[in-house]
């Protein structure tokens, strides 16, 4: 399996304009988890979801986020409009909990520069 | 409020010395998980604990879970440059239904 796949990895945009992006996770794992991570704030988990459904969006900052697993096997993450901010590294990871154990892969990480 | 502590956040250590990273959770949990994190790089497992006084080793690092103190431990023996990472240490709380990591341990070892 090529583990989980994010795109892209860097992203550059201006302020106000839309991101998108993409998390295809490991086939067969029925978690998936979206997170941000900043100097500031460290790791945060965003939203995750059970079997494409969203189960927990707590941690997502504002309105103008938004999240949406189609099927099982790709994820999405908009931010609209961008702000400065919103500059972080964003992690795709997914699990399939067996037993009770959940161990997570993370993908690669989309870098978000918002100018 | 499930909340995920370490210490140290960060770790200057010279080669060959031993250090432990603390983890510290507020929820009854019997599942914790450890990750490195490589500068510029994403997270890798390195340990899943399951039960009350587990302990794993791998190398010169060794994990261990005591769920009625709350409370994991990294042991790093005899330190190497190649250790030098940032450790994570995740709750698995069934109360909760989620994963939740702790604030990180940023390791330098120093030749």
């Amino acid at each position: 399996d090529a583990g989980v796949i994010q795109s892209p990895r860097h992203e550059v945009t201006e302020m106000g304009q839309e991101v998108t992006l993409r998390c295809k996770p490991i086939s067969g794992h029925d978690y998936l988890f979206w997170y941000r991570q900043t100097m500031m704030r460290g790791l945060e988990l965003l939203i995750y979801f059970n079997n494409n459904v969203p189960i927990d969006d707590s941690g997502m900052p504002e309105d103008r986020f938004s999240a949406k697993m189609p099927n099982a096997s790709f994820s999405t993450l908009k931010i609209q409009p961008s702000e400065p901010r919103d500059s972080a590294v964003y992690f795709c990871a997914s699990s399939q909990r067996l037993a009770g154990v959940s161990k997570a892969f993370f993908g690669p990480g989309t870098r978000l520069t918002v100018l | 409020e499930l909340k995920v502590e370490q210490n140290p956040l960060f770790l200057s250590m010279q080669e060959g010395k031993n250090y432990t990273i603390y983890c510290n959770y507020s929820t009854t949990s019997d599942r914790l998980y450890w990750y490195r994190q490589d500068p510029g790089k994403s997270l890798e497992s390195l340990f899943v604990l399951l039960s009350n006084g587990a302990v794993k080793q791998e190398g010169r690092l060794m994990a261990s879970l005591d769920t009625k103190a709350r409370l994991s431990t990294l042991h790093i023996t005899a330190a190497v440059h190649d250790l030098s990472a940032t450790y994570f240490c995740a709750v698995d709380s069934t109360s909760y239904d989620k994963v939740i990591f702790g604030p990180g341990t940023s390791l330098s070892v120093i030749p």
